[in-house]
């Protein structure tokens, strides 16, 4: 069966310091990965999606870049963190022509201070 | 411009009675909409979806309900349970375009 991972649970950061969130998959190859972030009160926000290796959309501009070095690995970072980087961040795959049925992670809350 | 709404921020019921969670969208591109159910500090879990050639979907407790005219569709738990307490996101998608548009969610909350 398939599991998705994410660390770290938690983060605090200081403003203007740099990030790193990773996700990896099991179970499946060549999945569509997805990072989402959920703001205190709102819905959940896509930020950048990747349908194969080296391939990033982004949804969003922002201060946050993304990447999927390996098939089943999908990397959220940024070079300086603002206050308004602070929620919760979501990793998520689904498969194929079933891209709408995806499949979230444990997420990731950061808050920056 | 919110394409998924879901007006309601929380609701109320008592156990086994009926919630029914209601998601409204606008883009008349969507054809495939589903639900998911959040606990606190947890991702969504997929729960049931619906594609917008059907106008209902049912899966045990749980029955979705499109009205296509309307853009409008709805959930329907029955009988509602204590662990359906939780934050349920309604979501659409257009046809190949590898993404989801999500709602704000609304906290249901089954009162034993």
């Amino acid at each position: 069966s398939q599991t998705i991972h994410q660390w770290p649970a938690t983060l605090v950061q200081p403003v203007g310091s740099p990030l790193s969130l990773e996700c990896t998959v099991e179970g499946t190859s060549n999945p569509n990965l997805y990072w989402y972030r959920q703001a205190a009160g709102r819905g959940l926000q896509l930020l950048f999606y990747s349908v194969g290796i080296g391939q990033i959309s982004s949804e969003v501009p922002q201060n946050l870049s993304a990447s999927r070095p390996q098939d089943r690995q999908f990397i959220l970072s940024s070079k300086k963190l603002l206050l308004s980087d602070s929620g919760f961040y979501l990793c998520a795959w689904s498969l194929g022509d079933y891209f709408y049925e995806q499949y979230f992670g444990p997420g990731t809350r950061l808050t920056v201070t | 411009d919110q394409q998924v709404k879901q007006n309601s921020p929380s609701l109320s019921v008592q156990e086994g009675r009926i919630s029914i969670l209601n998601c409204d969208y606008t883009n008349s591109m969507f054809d495939y909409f589903l639900w998911y159910k959040k606990y606190p500090a947890e991702g969504p879990t997929f729960l049931i979806s619906i594609s917008s050639i059907k106008d209902k979907n049912e899966d045990g407790r749980f029955t979705v309900f499109l009205n296509k005219s309307a853009k409008h569709l709805s959930l329907h738990i029955v009988p509602s349970q204590p662990g359906d307490s939780a934050v349920y996101f309604c979501a659409a998608s257009g046809r190949s375009n590898y993404k989801l548009t999500f709602g704000k969610g609304t906290l249901l909350t089954v009162n034993p």
